[in-house]
């Protein structure tokens, strides 16, 4: 069984701050996928960023990153300059090789205070 | 862009009653899922499936059934609702690439769920 932990529930910072969320992780695939999805109030579950466990670089994306660290199954987002727009529910999930659905962590509600 | 719809934003049923939740995507994508949402729980996959007719049990799929007649729609069955049912559901979408490459799941907007 696959297993996603979020440890922070919430967490609270300043505008153009910069915050990174935690994410462990336990799969027993060799080949898997991890993403963090954006959820911001009463709106669409969106994708922040994602990750193929086979590349060693870390992904990218704007003023998100990720600090993949494979052996020790940790996958955390940092959004630098942070924004206002930033304040949502944080997800990491992770699925295997196949096209098989997502396991969620518990989710971090981020909140961007002005 | 991918869309998603779900046919209700909120919806109120009560005890004992038969729940149809329909989703629809318009991307022609094989795999859709449905996942229910529920504070401090993150989502939770219940079925999933990865073309019409065809359909897989996820973690928690207790309670409901679902039904794929068309590659585009993907409906969630709570064949008599209860109290415990009452939550956030969410159905999505994703291509399956041949070339191994990781898709992205597309969500839809959300059905809340309140069985009285």
């Amino acid at each position: 069984a696959q297993t996603v932990t979020q440890s922070q529930p919430e967490m609270s910072v300043q505008e153009a701050e910069t915050v990174t969320l935690s994410c462990t992780y336990d799969t027993s695939e060799s080949n898997y996928y991890l993403f963090w999805y954006k959820q911001p109030p009463s709106r669409q579950m969106i994708l922040v960023i994602r990750q193929e466990a086979y590349k060693q670089q870390n992904a990218t994306e704007n003023r998100f990153s990720v600090n993949f660290q494979k052996a020790a199954k940790s996958f955390s987002l940092k959004i630098s300059d942070s924004q206002l727009g930033d304040t949502a529910m944080y997800f990491c999930a992770l699925r295997g090789g196949g096209a098989d659905g997502l396991t969620f962590g518990k989710g971090t509600h981020l909140i961007i205070q002005p | 862009d991918v869309k998603v719809t779900q046919s209700s934003r909120y919806l109120v049923k009560r005890t004992g009653e038969k729940v149809f939740l329909e989703c629809v995507q318009d991307m022609d994508h094989e795999n859709m899922f449905w996942y229910r949402q529920d504070p401090g729980l993150g989502l939770r996959l219940i079925y999933f499936s990865y073309d019409v007719k065809m359909k897989e049990k996820g973690d928690i799929p207790e309670g409901y059934s679902v039904s794929r007649e068309k590659k585009e729609r993907f409906s969630l069955i709570l064949e008599s609702a209860s109290t415990n049912q009452t939550s956030m559901y969410l159905c999505a979408s994703m291509i399956l690439l041949r070339s191994g490459r990781v898709d992205t799941q597309y969500f839809g907007p959300g059905t809340r769920l309140t069985v009285l």
